[in-house]
């Protein structure tokens, strides 16, 4: 079957670096989504990947191996505004996504 | 209006009742999508539309309908629905089918209880 795993929660420092890990089965792979939702929001896009290596973008940067079924979500100079759920959705075979059951991230100062 | 819109942005409904929800997109895309998110689950991709016609139905129960009118309006009729249909209903847009690098642009939702 089709089934993406990352942690339930994980809790950080305000001013430090946090890796959200993810691995993912799936019928054949498009790519690799990473979202952001704050509580009570909708889900914002933060990063795509489909070519193994890292993309960085501003404060987070985002990682893909292929051959390991495995991504993760690099965020670093924490800042309180960080703190919420953290999606992760790989693209099948059909182009649909499967999503996990998100990462909720804490931020403490 | 810019982005993905839905109204209502909360509902209560009786098991009886029926209602809709409705979803606009200002973005020019044409693929359109339901999802449903309840608490520390993963979303559940209920339906796809590409250029108004459904591409996806992922075994959801009749008692949801949906409808789209044109690529930039999207409906869900509800009717007869259950307690465990109580959920956020995420409404989202993208440019071309989800997958080609085209990241899906979210509404806010409508908080959906049934009782």
């Amino acid at each position: 079957g089709q089934n993406i795993d990352q942690p339930t929660e994980m809790t950080a420092t305000e001013g430090a670096i946090v890796q959200i890990n993810c691995t993912y089965q799936t019928s054949g792979f498009n790519g690799l989504f990473w979202y952001q939702q704050h509580a009570g929001e909708a889900p914002t896009f933060l990063s795509y990947n489909v070519l193994d290596g890292l993309e960085e973008k501003g404060r987070f940067s985002s990682f893909l191996s292929r051959s390991k079924g495995y991504s993760y979500l690099l965020l670093k100079e924490l800042q309180m505004k960080d703190s919420a759920s953290y999606l992760c959705a790989a693209s099948d075979s059909n182009y649909q996504l499967i999503w996990g059951a998100g990462t909720k991230l804490i931020i403490k100062p | 209006e810019t982005g993905v819109t839905q109204t209502p942005r909360h509902l209560v409904m009786g098991m009886t009742n029926k209602k809709s929800l409705k979803c606009e997109q200002h973005l020019g895309h044409n693929a359109m999508y339901w999802y449903k998110q309840s608490a520390k689950k993963p979303l559940e991709l209920m339906f796809v539309y590409s250029l108004e016609e459904r591409v996806e139905n992922n075994s959801v129960p009749s008692r949801f309908s949906p409808e789209c009118p044109n690529s930039s309006h999207l409906f869900l009729h509800l009717h007869t629905l259950q307690p465990e249909d109580s959920a956020l209903y995420l409404c989202a847009s993208s440019q071309d089918l989800a997958g080609e690098g085209n990241e899906q642009y979210f509404g806010p939702g409508t908080r959906l209880t049934v009782t």
